[in-house]
């Protein structure tokens, strides 16, 4: 079966750095997505990566190792509007998306 | 970016009558439009994916009768809730992409509420 795999919830310090780890089993692979969800909130787009390394956008930035079947999402110089829940999600070689459950993150100040 | 808008933001029905929530890409012409649930606490569950023009695909376990979608045209999506009960009560949310593989862009969500 198709799995993708990310920590429930997870607590960091506000100006501190943070990483989301996900880890997927798909049948094929077409890219995988970061998406930031606000309580009450649709998603809201984060990250793409298809091909191995690190994509850095800002205070975000996103590293796949598809070998692995590996990803991260990092989040440097955290603020308290960083709360929120961010999704994992893998497009299978059928283009669907795989979402993963999404790691809760709660900023303390 | 491309914007996506949902409407009614919030709809709160009594048990037994249908609910329409309209989905639209306001930039762009989206090929594709998905549909999704989402309860409390829990990750976003697809129900159907449509194709302008064509039916759409549902999901296992997703009532096709129940849950009607209608993508008549590339900027509009229409998710019909049939004789909605309590357990219908959710968040429905629903993107659009310029194509299947494409990224999808979220609308902001429809609070649906059945009594």
């Amino acid at each position: 079966g198709q799995n993708i795999d990310q920590p429930t919830e997870m607590t960091a310090t506000e100006g501190a750095i943070v990483q989301i780890n996900c880890t997927y089993q798909t049948s094929g692979f077409n890219g995988l997505f970061w998406y930031q969800q606000h309580a009450g909130e649709a998603p809201t787009f984060l990250s793409y990566n298809v091909l191995d390394g690190l994509e850095e956008k800002g205070r975000f930035s996103s590293f796949l190792s598809r070998s692995k079947g590996y990803s991260y999402l990092l989040l440097k110089e955290l603020q308290m509007k960083d709360s929120a829940s961010y999704l994992c999600a893998v497009m299978d070689s059928n283009y669907q998306l795989i979402w993963g459950a999404g790691t809760k993150l709660i900023i303390k100040p | 970016g491309a914007v996506v808008s949902q409407h009614p933001s919030r709809v709160i029905c009594k048990s037994g009558t249908s609910v329409k929530i309209e989905c639209r890409s306001l930039d762009f012409q989206a090929t594709t439009m998905f549909w999704y649930r989402q309860f409390p606490k829990q990750s976003l569950m697809l129900m159907a994916t449509s194709n302008e023009g064509s039916k759409a695909t549902y999901e296992q376990g997703v009532e096709k009768d129940k849950f009607l979608i209608n993508h008549a045209s590339l900027t509009l999506s229409t998710l019909t809730v049939t004789s909605a009960h309590p357990e219908d009560s959710s968040f429905y949310i629903c993107s659009a992409s310029l194509a299947e593989y494409n990224e999808q862009f979220f609308g902001p969500g429809t609070r649906l509420t059945v009594l």
